[in-house]
């Protein structure tokens, strides 16, 4: 069973601060997304990360895929208060099944005004 | 357009009573699926269809049985409700594995 930990799992931070938050896992993914989730309504993807070591910037949003592809970073740079939501990682499998994803338990960021 | 829609939005009922929900994608996806998503807010998979075709069933109780009549259709049909079923149940729909579209949740709860 492929795992994903995210950490931390809850963040509450002032408007214009900078973030980071950590996927981790043990086992080797084809591919990483980081979606994001407002309360009330169904996740929506942010980003997907495909090479070891790949970079993808989304405004103030920078994501990172390990160079071996068992872990990812979400980097938010001058957090604003619409950046408040549950942000999950969720990992492809590499090689068997090709349809289903691992989802990390989330982190739930607030930022306040 | 609503992408992927489910309904009802909310649903509340008694133990032991059975009840659906329905899902639609207008998406042209192959590939559909239902998620639970508990009280701590952790999303987890529980089934998923390709083209009709039951290809991921996760370790759910019997009393859970999903259907596809077609491949924009995905309803979750269960029976004898129990408390701990208790939670927001999400369909989403994807054309590959790298990307999926989330309805907006059925909130179920059991009384």
């Amino acid at each position: 069973t492929q795992l994903l930990e995210q950490s931390p799992q809850f963040l509450s931070i002032q408007e214009g601060e900078n973030l980071t938050v950590y996927c981790n896992s043990s086992s080797v993914f084809s591919s990483l997304q980081w979606y994001r989730q407002e309360p009330g309504e169904g996740p929506v993807l942010l980003v997907t990360v495909v090479t070891g070591g790949e970079v993808k910037k989304l405004k103030r949003l920078t994501f990172q895929f390990g160079d071996a592809r068992k872990d990812s970073s979400l980097h938010i740079t001058a957090a604003q208060p619409g950046d408040t939501g549950l942000y999950l990682c969720a990992g492809a499998a590499s090689g068997g099944s090709n349809y289903k994803l691992t989802f990390g338990k989330g982190t739930l960021l607030t930022v306040n005004p | 357009d609503t992408a992927v829609s489910q309904t009802p939005k909310y649903l509340v009922t008694q133990m032991g009573n059975d009840k659906s929900i329905k899902c639609e994608q207008n998406l042209g996806h192959d590939t559909m699926y239902w998620y639970k998503q508990d009280s701590k807010k952790f999303l987890k998979i529980m089934f998923s269809y390709n083209n009709k075709e039951l290809i991921i069933n996760e370790t759910v109780p019997n009393r859970f049985s999903p259907k596809s009549p077609d491949k924009a259709h995905l309803n979750l049909h269960i029976n004898s409700l129990e408390l701990g079923d208790s939670a927001v149940y999400f369909c989403a729909s994807s054309p590959t594995t790298d990307t999926q579209y989330f309805g907006p949740g059925t909130r179920l709860t059991v009384l």
